[in-house]
């Protein structure tokens, strides 16, 4: 199966910075490639999809980018709503494999 | 609005049996692909189960192969997951998640709050 890897498990950041979280793949996924958020105590919501397509209602300030094995998603400018958990995932091949996550903390 | 909502979570012994269910609206449930994805106690997210919307198609983790089964009922709006030989690392929150749809891509744009089974050993 393909293993996500998710770098770094933890980011301290500070309200109005700039951010980037960073996913690779153990082998190339192309561009079939998904970030999440997830908040406590709910469901993971869907960011972005084909690697940079950005989902219904999700704010021009996320972005993301990579293709093939390495992959990041950008945060330009840190609110406070955006301290969360943060999943990549690919649906290149079966089993569609997430990473670990990384969690978004308030410095 | 599109909705999602599990049911059928529990307490059941190891080697036990359950079966939920995602009871869905908002939506033309029968041409959507539906997924479980799981998510143990503080632990991150775990793709279960994927099904196509015409049930000709199904999908599973090597952890689940041969114990758990996906369907779907269309009449119904409703998906489910038998879950059979369970196991202390079954316990998790099962969440649905509705396949979004734009071709070719696997991402899930929706998703329920999630049923808890727990596995006692």
């Amino acid at each position: 199966e393909i293993v996500m890897t998710q770098s770094p498990a933890t980011l301290s950041v500070s309200l109005g910075e700039r951010v980037t979280l960073s996913c690779r793949a153990s082998q190339s996924v192309g561009r079939d490639f998904v970030w999440y958020q997830q908040k406590p105590g709910q469901a993971p919501r869907l960011l972005i999809y084909g690697a940079s397509v950005r989902a219904t209602g999700i704010p021009a300030r996320f972005s993301g980018s990579g293709s093939g094995t390495d992959f990041t998603l950008t945060i330009s400018s840190l609110q406070s709503e955006d301290f969360a958990v943060y999943y990549c995932q690919q649906y290149n091949a079966w089993p569609h494999t997430f990473g670990q996550g990384t969690k978004l903390e308030i410095k | 609005e599109v909705q999602l909502l599990e049911s059928g979570g529990a307490l059941v012994q190891r080697g036990g049996s359950l079966r939920l269910s995602c009871a869905a609206s908002g939506f033309t449930f029968s041409t959507y692909v539906m997924a479980w994805v799981r998510q143990a106690p503080g632990k991150g997210l775990e793709w279960v189960s994927t099904i196509s919307d015409e049930e000709d198609r199904t999908y599973y983790a090597d952890s689940v192969e041969g114990r758990f089964t996906i369907s779907r009922d269309n009449s119904r709006n409703t998906l489910y997951l038998q879950m059979n030989s369970l196991r202390a690392d079954d316990t998790a929150l099962y969440y649905c998640a509705r396949r979004i749809s734009v071709s070719g891509t696997g991402a899930y744009d929706f998703w329920g709050q999630g049923t808890m089974v727990t596995v006692s050993s």
